[in-house]
Formats: C-alpha cells, structure tokens, sequence
C-alpha cells in the first residue's frame, strides 16, 4: 500500500535555527496537509495545500511557518527561527480529495 | 465551539472485554467524523469513520455509535485484544472544511491478558 514518506524521522536543531521538514505525499495525492502533535496533546491542524497555494491554515501557522512543494514529489514544511515550544511531532498527510487522510510516521522536532 | 471532547483519556481493559470510547462536539457543522489509531513512533491511521445520516457503523469488531441530538459518538471496540492497545483519537471535520480535522485530546487503551 502506498505511504505517505517523511524525513527526518528526528530532528534536533538549536532556538533560533531554521529547520526543513520534508514529506513526500502519495504519487496521485493532490492535497497535502501538515498536521503537529505537542507530546502528550492532541494532533492539531496547521496548514493545507492545493494547487500550489495555502488552502487553510490555523493561528498556529504563523510567519515562521511556510510551505512548499518545490517539486512534483516533495512537501517541505520550514520553520524559520524555531522556538522551544516548536518542539513537537510534525505529521504530514494527503488526500486525493475529499476521502481520508493518509499520515506518515511524522518527524519529531527536539529545539534544544 | 470547535473543540472535540474526548474520555477517558486511559483506559485499561482486559482480553475479550469491551473498550468504549466516547466524544462530544459542539459545532453543529460537523458532518464526518472518523477514529483514528496511533501506535507508538507512527502516525494516526484511520480506523472507522461515520457521518451523521446514519446512527451505527460497524467494521469487525469496531462500531462507531452516533447520536446526533446530543452530539456525542462512542467507538467501541469488541473482544479487545492485546495488539489493540494504542492511543485513539476521534475527530471530526466540518462541511466545506476540505480535510481540516479537529481531534479530540485521545484515549490510550491498554488491553491485558
């Protein structure tokens, strides 16, 4: 069954640092979405993409955050400057529409 | 009004027993509601997932029970077994919202032997 790729699986970066998130959706997946999950919380929206713009994005998804498809495979969430709070489990995750969300295995953002 | 209420937020339950899980929401514009499984070190997979036409899904051992009037949806899960254990989470999605999802805060069932 097809997966929903992410890279790295963790990643430690210092206060202050930029940080690339990559994910590589479902070949025929048009939607793309990042999703985050502070340790012990709940997985909370932050962005989605289609058609090579921001759909929606929560309050979380401030100035720091930006998205990209750079390519026809890759989804990359960057955070600019990342703070101590930034510190979570990043899940990226695509659709071919309206139909379930298929997740990857996340990346896990340690800001040290 | 965008929130998802979920308990218990652990639950332990004993091999072949019933595990049942439960959520409220407020938003009357939700209209999909689907449970999600999570094991450790991976990502929420989905498990079951009803919209609000109908009052009972199930899939083997799981059912997701609905009742629209008081806006409360309980998944349940028959002759719990071991491999079961994981943290679930309900969401839901509102009309016209793409696949924005609001999950509720998750349950972590244990299933013991």
């Amino acid at each position: 069954e097809p997966e929903v790729t992410q890279t790295p699986s963790h990643q430690v970066t210092q206060m202050g640092q930029e940080v690339i998130l990559r994910c590589v959706p479902i070949s025929n997946h048009l939607y793309f979405y990042w999703y985050r999950q502070i340790l012990g919380q709940k997985v909370e929206f932050l962005v989605s993409f289609y058609n090579n713009e921001i759909s929606e994005k929560s309050e979380i998804f401030d100035d720091q955050f930006s998205v990209e498809r750079p390519d026809g495979s890759n989804f990359t969430l960057k955070i600019r400057s990342t703070k101590l709070e930034d510190s979570a489990m990043y899940f990226c995750a695509s659709t071919v529409g309206n139909s379930p969300l298929h997740f990857g295995n996340g990346t896990r953002l340690t800001v040290t | 009004q965008q929130q998802v209420k979920q308990s218990p937020q652990s639950l332990i339950v004993q091999k072949g027993g019933i595990s049942i899980i439960n959520c409220a929401y407020e938003n009357t514009a939700f209209d999909y509601f689907p449970w999600y499984q999570q094991f450790p070190g991976k990502g929420p997979a989905l498990l079951i997932a009803i919209r609000p036409d109908v009052s009972e899904k199930k899939e083997g051992r799981f059912t997701i029970s609905f009742n629209k009037s008081a806006k409360q949806f309980s998944l349940h899960i028959m002759d719990s077994q071991p491999g079961d254990s994981a943290t679930y989470f309900c969401a839901a999605r509102s009309t016209g919202g793409g696949n924005k999802l609001t999950f509720g805060t998750g349950t972590q069932l244990k299933v013991e032997l």
